[in-house]
């Protein structure tokens, strides 16, 4: 079974730093695709950014990148230029050729004026 | 508002009460999916329904009981629950032939058994 491993359970920025959360798994498959989730305290989930496993480019979307490693099966997620507003739980996700879905435990961010 | 939709919001039962948690898509997704997220455990996936049919358990008790009537709605029957089971259940939905996409979540039930 794929397992999802976020080893920082908090992190912490000041306003507009950068931060950079971190994700492993662990696959035999080569086909699947990765997420980066935002649950606010509202509790939506809200999907970041993704990232194809085929794809080498680096997904980007505004002020959210990724450092996809896949060899090394790193999947982290950069936040440049912080706001109030990131402040968040954070989970990675890994998606199977199956289509579930497994998350990893999930990063506290506290964004500090 | 992602298209998932869950009720109630919050949930108070008994442990010898018997409720149901309801969710509905209108995504038009063919898999629907059942997470347990507690303060002490990551998001743990229970149950997934893909085209339907119940894909997967993941060993949970049997006092959690999905029903999948139709692809756009979802249940969790709950009976005898025990207080440890108090937790955030979300539900969501996607497409599992559409790798790319996304699961959409519903903003969840808050439960709690006294």
């Amino acid at each position: 079974a794929q397992t999802v491993t976020q080893s920082q359970p908090e992190m912490s920025v000041q306003e507009a730093e950068t931060v950079t959360l971190s994700c492993t798994y662990d696959t035999s498959e080569s086909d699947y695709y990765l997420f980066w989730y935002k649950q606010p305290p509202s509790r939506q989930m809200i999907l970041v950014i993704r990232q194809e496993a085929y794809k080498q480019q680096n997904a980007t979307e505004n002020r959210f990148s990724v450092n996809f490693q896949k060899a090394a099966k790193s999947f982290s997620l950069k936040i440049s230029d912080s706001q109030l507003g990131d402040a968040a739980m954070y989970f990675c996700a890994y998606r199977s050729a199956f289509g579930d879905m497994r998350f990893g435990a999930g990063t506290r961010l506290t964004v500090k004026p | 508002e992602t298209g998932v939709t869950q009720t109630p919001r919050h949930l108070v039962m008994g442990m010898t009460n018997k409720k149901s948690l309801k969710c509905e898509q209108h995504l038009g997704h063919n898999a629907m999916y059942w997470y347990k997220q507690s303060a002490k455990k990551p998001l743990e996936l229970m149950f997934v329904y893909s085209l339907e049919e119940r894909v997967e358990n993941n060993s949970v008790p049997s006092r959690f009981s999905p029903e999948c009537p139709n692809s756009s709605h979802l249940f969790l029957h709950l009976h005898t629950l025990q207080p440890e089971d108090s937790a955030l259940y979300l539900c969501a939905s996607s497409q599992v032939d559409r790798l790319n996409t996304e699961a959409f979540f519903g903003q969840g039930t808050r439960l709690t058994v006294v």
